[in-house]
């Protein structure tokens, strides 16, 4: 079956460690996007990558950083530079364009103490 | 500024009751897309509409937009408790390749 996983389902770290997330997707789409979830929030997008080795920031790019070394994988770096990191992680991913749905993976929670 | 609102922001229904909420932009819309979330799952693409005055229908699930393209309803018949969740509208807008979402609706159903 084709779709999107994200490791792990829930993550623990320590404040001032660097901590990557996952995501791998084997829908063969172009696009891929990061998503951050805080209550009473909504989604927030922090990076998106149209196309393998090229990404742009989102609106809540700072303190987070991507790569796109491969179509089916998009991982996410969230460095000690981030303030408030606690929070809950989706990925998509979607055919190039807008008007393409965009398919979510199950997210990761993260929680930095 | 927030470009897409939800409202209601939560609402509880008893099973088997009519539900409607609502999504509006501050700007046109080229397409809106309706998820539905679990609580610390990931979304779930439920319809998506692109024309102005567009209905679409899955189940017991109908989903509108107004002929301007600024705002969207999506109404549920006879709703039942695994309606319930969080349905969150996302938006495309022209010359911009990305999705704003809404805050979302959080619905309880109450058997």
């Amino acid at each position: 079956d084709g779709g999107i996983t994200q490791s792990p389902k829930y993550l623990f770290r320590k404040e001032g460690q660097n901590v990557t997330l996952s995501c791998e997707q084997n829908l063969n789409h172009d696009a891929m996007y990061w998503y951050r979830q805080d209550p009473g929030q909504g989604l927030r997008l922090i990076y998106y990558s149209q196309i393998v080795n090229d990404f742009q920031k989102g609106d809540i790019a700072e303190g987070y950083s991507v790569s796109r070394e491969k179509k089916e994988s998009f991982p996410l770096t969230v460095t000690s530079a981030q303030k408030n990191p606690t929070a809950f992680y989706l990925c998509a991913s979607s055919r190039r364009g807008d008007s393409y749905e965009q398919y979510f993976g199950p997210g990761t929670r993260l929680t930095v103490t | 500024s927030q470009e897409l609102e939800q409202s209601p922001q939560s609402l509880i229904v008893q099973e088997g009751k009519n539900l409607t909420i609502n999504c509006t932009s501050s700007k046109t819309l080229y397409g809106l897309y309706w998820y539905k979330q679990k609580y610390g799952e990931g979304l779930i693409f439920l319809m998506m509409l692109q024309k102005g005055g567009e209905e679409k229908s899955h189940e017991k699930i109908t989903a509108k937009l107004d002929e301007k393209k600024q705002q969207s309803s999506l109404h549920i018949t006879a709703s039942q408790p695994s309606h319930a969740g969080i349905y969150l509208c996302g938006a495309a807008y022209y010359g911009n390749n990305r999705l704003a979402f809404g805050k979302g609706n959080q619905v309880v159903v109450i058997p």
